[in-house]
């Protein structure tokens, strides 16, 4: 089983439809994050999750929730999607110290029409 | 702020050398990544550098850091076919803090 394991892979839904990603880590860390991927802008962050009664807004949060419902678990929800929400979203985590980097997951691609 | 930039695209020859640059406005910086994406795939990390280091080297891969001018740079040597990807530099000022990520540059290698 993947360390990082991010459902549906991939997603076509509506404007102004709610639609939750969901991610879950087998690693044990206590870190979370949430970042989409849009062509030539790399990742940008949109939330992160320290442990689980942590939650922080990342640079372009706008449009997007998330919950932590456990240590292994942090989902993403678009309450209304819009067409610019179309993107990749990675789900990472890593441990306390952050030092050696994040482990990804293989990545939702969300498609608004 | 933080601002990490890369050129978008670069194409090798099989068993050519490819150097991917980066460079990076934080001079905080504390830790400095590459990251590797094949087609369809998360982000895995290919190897790290701490700022108090200027090379590191793990097989064909060699991370240059040049910390007076915030660069960092990818070498591979003898590139191959499957190392076509997007490359990803991200730096971090410490411990703890979120990476912040270039814009990837793609690497096409050609037979």
């Amino acid at each position: 089983d993947a360390d990082v394991t991010q459902t549906p892979r991939n997603r076509i839904t509506k404007t102004g439809k709610r639609i939750m990603l969901e991610c879950s880590q087998t690693k044990g860390h206590d870190r979370m994050y949430w970042y989409r991927q849009d062509p030539g802008l790399g990742l940008r962050l949109i939330y992160y999750s320290f442990d689980v009664k942590d939650i922080n807004k990342g640079e372009i949060s706008d449009g997007y929730s998330v919950s932590r419902q456990a240590q292994a678990k942090f989902s993403l929800s678009l309450e209304s999607a819009i067409p610019n929400q179309t993107a990749l979203y990675f789900c990472a985590t890593s441990d306390a110290t952050g030092a050696y980097g994040y482990t990804f997951g293989s990545g939702t691609r969300l498609t608004v029409v | 702020g933080e601002d990490v930039e890369q050129s978008l695209f670069l194409s090798v020859r099989e068993g050519d050398s490819s150097v991917i640059n980066c460079t990076y406005t934080d001079s905080s910086s504390t830790y400095l990544y590459w990251y590797k994406q094949e087609p369809g795939a998360g982000l895995q990390l290919l190897t790290y550098i701490f700022s108090n280091m200027d090379m590191k080297q793990d097989q064909r891969l060699t991370v240059l850091l040049n910390k007076k001018d915030k660069h960092l740079s990818l070498r591979i040597a003898d590139t191959q076919t499957g190392d076509s990807a997007i490359y990803f530099c991200a730096e971090s000022m410490n411990a703890g803090n979120m990476l912040t990520f270039g814009g990837g540059t793609r690497l096409m290698v050609k037979p």
